[in-house]
């Protein structure tokens, strides 16, 4: 049972360069989640879908877009790379929205560099 | 609106001590509140959590917190530190729902032999 899984691990990127980071959830969970993490500064939301169709910006969307190609994929592109996206990216998933009884279940996270 | 504090970034203890990591929060709804655990290179998992109801909360590993609704408080403790405790732990709050969650900073967990 893989839970959430994320690729890659790791990538380095020049300054302009674009990307996709990839996510995918075998549980049948219907919201999904991204967040980067960066120290000292715990995990902030950047887009997060409810359902499947739709999407809504979270707390630091700017630079990021994303796409919810199905109900099990949920990626995350960089147009264009800047030095301040160097963090560490965590998709997750929950059975819906609601938090009182629907946890997150998280990826192993994708640790990007940008040059 | 809804936010964390975590006191203490980096927390060490010896094996068999009692653990105590701080959490405060602030919230503009009655509050669901979490605590995660992170080990190195993995994502973060449900260590405990509180919705409404019974005030201490019992989690995995020998975990529990406390709510305290007059201190806005949410501390997790553990009786008896084990070598295996040595992660990163994220307290979080939210309201109806996850997309409102906040997460602290963290704090790290060492445990020394």
């Amino acid at each position: 049972n893989a839970g959430v899984t994320q690729t890659p691990k790791f990538q380095v990127l020049k300054t302009g360069q674009s990307m996709t980071l990839q996510c995918a959830q075998d549980m049948n969970h219907n919201s999904m989640y991204w967040y980067r993490q960066d120290p000292g500064m715990g995990l902030r939301l950047i887009y997060y879908s409810a359902s499947e169709g739709t999407t809504d910006k979270g707390e630091v969307p700017n630079g990021y877009n994303v796409s919810r190609l199905n109900k099990r994929e949920f990626s995350l592109r960089l147009e264009s790379a800047a030095p301040s996206q160097t963090s560490v990216y965590f998709c997750a998933s929950s059975v819906h929205g609601g938090g009182f009884n629907s946890p997150l279940h998280f990826g192993n996270g994708t640790r990007l560099t940008v040059t | 609106a809804q936010s964390v504090t975590q006191l203490g970034s980096h927390v060490s203890v010896s094996e068999g001590a009692l653990v105590l990591l701080r959490c405060n929060y602030s919230s503009s709804v009655p509050p669901y509140l979490f605590w995660y655990v992170q080990y190195p290179n993995q994502g973060l998992q449900l260590l405990l959590k509180y919705t409404t109801g019974a005030t201490l909360v019992k989690g995995i590993n020998g975990f529990e917190a406390e709510f305290k609704k007059s201190e806005t408080s949410f501390h997790l403790t553990k009786p008896s530190a084990h070598m295996s405790d040595a992660a990163e732990y994220f307290c979080a709050v939210s309201g109806l729902n996850n997309n409102d969650m906040r997460f602290g900073a963290g704090t790290r967990l060492t445990v020394k032999p």
